[in-house]
């Protein structure tokens, strides 16, 4: 069965600052990888996307994820991270029959 | 303006009640589902529906019920059997890519 993993539960950063938060997958076929934003009491906003094709994709809000098969892996960064971006983030992977599969969550904090 | 609207944004139930949350939506999607977030934790699949008139239970379906007579709307009942109800609860729908809605919190008093 699939499963993603966000190793970190919180990240607290400086205004300014770059940021990086780590999504692992377990999926035995080729991904759909997914990362999305919420803001608290809010629904989830999509960053990006990952299906196929270069393996570096460009998001909203200025987010990149890069896709690196040999690690499992599918790494949210942005280079410079503004007070708006405090949210929780979620990592997800699609299944069969669309559904999808999300990470625990990391919350994010930004100290001015 | 295409997109997912669920109401009421707050709900609060007395135990022993059934509730009934909405969700519509108007980006012509096939699939659509119902998850369950309690603080702290990621997103947990209720119930989901990839044409009208059928339904799959997900992870955590005991408790819940649905159903899906029309392809904009799939509503998600809350019933007594449900033992811990209070959360956030999200709808989305599905093209190539899943749309969320803004969410409904219930409460049970």
């Amino acid at each position: 069965a699939q499963s993603v993993t966000q190793p970190d539960i919180h990240i607290t950063v400086s205004e300014g600052a770059s940021l990086e938060l780590r999504c692992n997958y377990s999926y035995g076929a080729t991904p759909y990888l997914f990362w999305y934003v919420q803001s608290p009491g809010q629904g989830l906003q999509l960053l990006l996307k990952y299906f196929s094709g270069d393996t570096l994709v460009q998001g909203i809000k200025g987010f990149e994820a890069e896709f690196k098969r040999s690690q499992s892996s599918f790494n949210l960064r942005k280079p410079s991270v503004h007070w708006s971006d405090a949210a929780e983030y979620f990592c997800a992977v699609k299944a069969a029959g669309n559904k999808l599969t999300f990470g625990g969550g990391t919350r994010v904090l930004v100290k001015p | 303006d295409g997109g997912i609207t669920q109401s009421p944004k707050y709900l609060f139930r007395k135990e022993g009640q059934n509730v009934t949350l909405s969700c519509e939506q108007n980006l012509n999607h096939d699939a659509m589902y119902w998850y369950r977030q309690d603080p702290g934790q990621g997103l947990r699949l209720i119930y989901y529906s990839q044409i009208v008139n059928d339904f799959q239970k997900g992870d955590i379906a005991e408790g819940y019920s649905v159903s899906r007579e029309k392809k904009e709307s799939f509503p998600l009942t809350v019933t007594s059997a449900q033992k811990n109800p209070t959360a956030f609860y999200l709808c989305a729908s599905n093209g190539d890519t899943q749309y969320f809605g803004p969410g409904t919190r219930l409460t049970v008093l």
